[in-house]
């Protein structure tokens, strides 16, 4: 499965949209981008997934980049709760998630 | 949909005894279960997997007499922590695999057990 690349952390305000980047420029064909994101001290909570085309709903909305190497999650309007850790991870189907570093984002008040 | 649940949520043990942690989905069939570990600030790293009625399949670097993985049932997987040590302690997680609502297997998460070992 191909390999993610997150920044390490963000700040959002509250009310703002907040916008997570993720590479995956090795990603293959039948490979889906998916969003995961880890509240502290609790399992990891599915956010959306996609293909290749743009996904959205009430969580969230997914852009996928039209060569598949990167995408963006995007909160629309980010909540104190969504602080948490965003993890976007790549996989074919093989059902092994691979967790990278994710990125930990703090929505400020 | 796609309810796990596991138990306990939190332990704390002594040095040298063993813990249970048990991982179940409740509204549906797991043919495969994943088992994650998380140290504080890290990352989920997989452990093992397991597939029903099977002997699991560990990631390198964990030990398989330690970790004992039995996956009896389609609802049911069971993590044992043999001859707990304090560097056990950690945040561990069942993921057990499950058909997604756009037909595609889907991987889902548990709420995890926190192990203190003392």
């Amino acid at each position: 499965d191909a390999k993610t690349t997150q920044p390490t952390s963000m700040d959002c305000a509250e009310g703002r949209a907040a916008n997570l980047p993720c590479n995956h420029s090795t990603i293959s064909g039948n490979e889906y981008v998916y969003w995961y994101r880890q509240i502290h001290s609790q399992g990891p909570q599915y956010i959306i997934h996609g293909l290749k085309n743009n996904e959205t709903n009430e969580m969230a909305s997914l852009i996928i980049t039209e060569d598949r190497k990167s995408s963006t999650l995007i909160l629309p309007h980010a909540t104190l709760r969504d602080t948490a850790v965003y993890y976007c991870i790549v996989n074919s189907g093989t059902y092994k998630y691979i967790f990278g570093t994710g990125t930990r984002l703090k929505v400020l008040a | 949909g796609a309810v796990v649940s596991q138990h306990p949520s939190r332990v704390i043990c002594k040095s040298g005894t063993s813990v249970k942690i048990e991982c179940r989905s409740l509204d549906f069939q797991a043919t495969t279960m994943f088992w994650y570990r998380q140290f504080p600030k890290k990352s989920l790293m997989l452990m093992a997997t397991s597939n029903e009625g099977s002997k699991a399949t560990y990631e390198q670097g964990v030990e398989k007499d330690k970790f004992l993985i039995n996956h009896a049932s389609l609802t049911l997987s069971t993590l044992t922590v043999t001859s707990a040590h304090p560097e056990d302690s950690s945040f561990y997680i069942c993921s057990p695999l499950g058909l997604g609502e756009k037909g595609l297997y889907e991987q889902y998460f548990g709420p995890g057990t926190r192990l203190t070992v003392t």
